[in-house]
């Protein structure tokens, strides 16, 4: 599995954009990126994932470039409930398996 | 739907103590996961579930076992406890193993305490 790289902490003001980057230059043809977030002491919840084209959905959106070694997740307008721990994971599909390899994320602080 | 239920949700033992954990996937979801979260180490995979399969293993210790029964709830097993054992076990669900378009819907997660 690819190995992603993430600053550990970033903080946005609340009502801007949250931009958070992810590095996975060595990621295979056949590997997706994958977001989760995790609230302090809950299980980590999925955000988006992506092959290679952008894509949006009612949380995020995720822009992954096109020799798709970057991506970077915008929570379009942050608020204080955005506050997590954001990974940033690559997975193989259609390995029979849905393995995760976890990094150690990047802390978003939503100021006031 | 009902979301990923975990068994119990806190829980203390006393090292060399044995300890099961249970995890009830989201109906219709037949791939279960395992995770350890730790403040040192962070998420690390412990093991898969598919059709009542292990499907993948992490880097643990023999003590460290699970199964998957016929209507998908999983058990996880810790043996002889260490105090490193303490940690937020989380169990996920996915309808399918390694399909298209599959994400994860992880529990609330058990907190085990070893004294």
């Amino acid at each position: 599995d690819a190995k992603t790289t993430q600053p550990p902490s970033m903080d946005c003001a609340e009502g801007r954009a949250a931009n958070l980057p992810c590095n996975h230059s060595t990621i295979s043809g056949n590997e997706y990126v994958y977001w989760y977030r995790q609230i302090h002491s809950q299980g980590p919840q999925y955000i988006i994932h992506g092959l290679k084209n952008n894509e949006t959905n009612e949380m995020a959106s995720l822009i992954i470039t096109e020799d798709r070694k970057s991506s970077t997740l915008i929570l379009p307008h942050a608020t204080l409930r955005d506050t997590a721990v954001y990974y940033c994971i690559v997975r193989v599909y259609g390995g029979a398996t849905n393995k995760l390899i976890f990094g150690t994320g990047t802390l978003l602080a939503v100021q006031p | 739907k009902a979301g990923v239920t975990q068994t119990p949700r806190y829980l203390i033992k006393t090292r060399g103590q044995q300890v099961t954990l249970s995890c009830s996937p989201i109906s219709g979801h037949r791939s279960v996961s395992w995770y350890q979260q730790t403040p040192g180490q962070g998420l690390q995979f412990l093991f898969e579930y598919f059709s009542e399969t292990q499907r993948n293993k992490g880097n643990f210790p023999g003590r460290f076992s699970g199964r998957q029964f016929s209507n998908s709830r999983s058990e996880m097993n810790v043996s002889t406890l260490e105090l490193g054992d303490s940690a937020l076990y989380l169990c996920a669900s996915s309808l399918v193993a390694g399909g298209l378009d599959t994400e994860a819907f992880f529990g609330q997660g058990t907190r085990l305490t070893v004294v």
